[in-house]
């Protein structure tokens, strides 16, 4: 079975880290591209960073950039996300997602399998 | 950065309604556009993929359309299971932008 699953949650205190962990399953991981996802309480959802198959690119959001960082480890077919310098607004359920494989000659697809999600709750 | 807006924020319909949501780009994506139905606790599901392309397992009472800047979710027949929210998503850049979602509520 294709799956995700991401751990590393919890309660961190402002201006603290946490690094959340995203282990795949069931497909060949070296080959995906993989994103995070955040949706804080009651909002809708925020894509926050993205990284490549060989884990050579990546990007993120300005809401992010400069405090997370993602990477990858393909033997261990799991993505990570640091999150450093957390703020109260960080708060929310993040979701790792891989996208469908593309076909053709476009490079990017839309995802197709997500993981449950794992809760991080920034306060003091 | 491509920003994506959806129009309603909030729909409000009866079973068997057919019922349209809209997003526009705020600069042209051609056809890399998704749509995704969410409910409450759970992770996003796939509806529509490069605009009008329907998922595997996805009732054909869903379909897409669009390029360019503006792009619709059709509905077009409300059963009780659609009531949930809807996004879209860009992916003509690496920066995957969602809307900030459609809430299909019952009538």
């Amino acid at each position: 079975e294709v799956q995700l699953v991401e751990s590393g949650g919890g309660l961190a205190q402002p201006g603290g880290s946490l690094r959340l962990s995203c282990e795949a399953s069931g497909f060949i991981f070296s080959n995906f591209d993989l994103i995070w996802v955040r949706q804080a309480p009651g909002q809708g959802l925020e894509w926050i960073s993205y990284i490549s198959s060989s884990g050579r690119s990546m990007y993120y959001a300005d809401s992010v950039k400069g405090r997370f960082t993602i990477s990858r480890d393909n033997a261990n077919n799991s993505v990570l996300l640091q999150m450093s310098s957390l703020r109260a607004e960080d708060t929310a359920i993040y979701y790792c997602s891989r996208p469908r494989p593309t076909s053709g000659w476009y490079p990017k697809s839309a995802f197709d399998i997500w993981g449950h999600g794992t809760k991080v709750t920034v306060s003091s | 950065d491509i920003q994506m807006t959806q129009s309603p924020s909030t729909l409000s319909a009866s079973v068997g309604d057919r019922v349209t949501i809209t997003c526009r780009a705020s600069q042209s994506i051609s056809t890399w556009l998704a749509w995704y139905q969410q409910k409450p606790g759970k992770a996003p599901k796939l509806l529509i993929y490069e605009a009008s392309s329907l998922e595997s397992g996805v009732p054909s009472r869903f379909s897409g359309s669009g390029s360019g800047t503006e792009f619709t979710l059709t509905i077009s027949s409300l059963q009780p299971d659609d009531f949930a929210t809807y996004y879209c998503q860009q992916y003509n850049s690496y920066l995957y932008s969602f809307g900030q979602g459609t809430k299909l509520e019952i009538k």
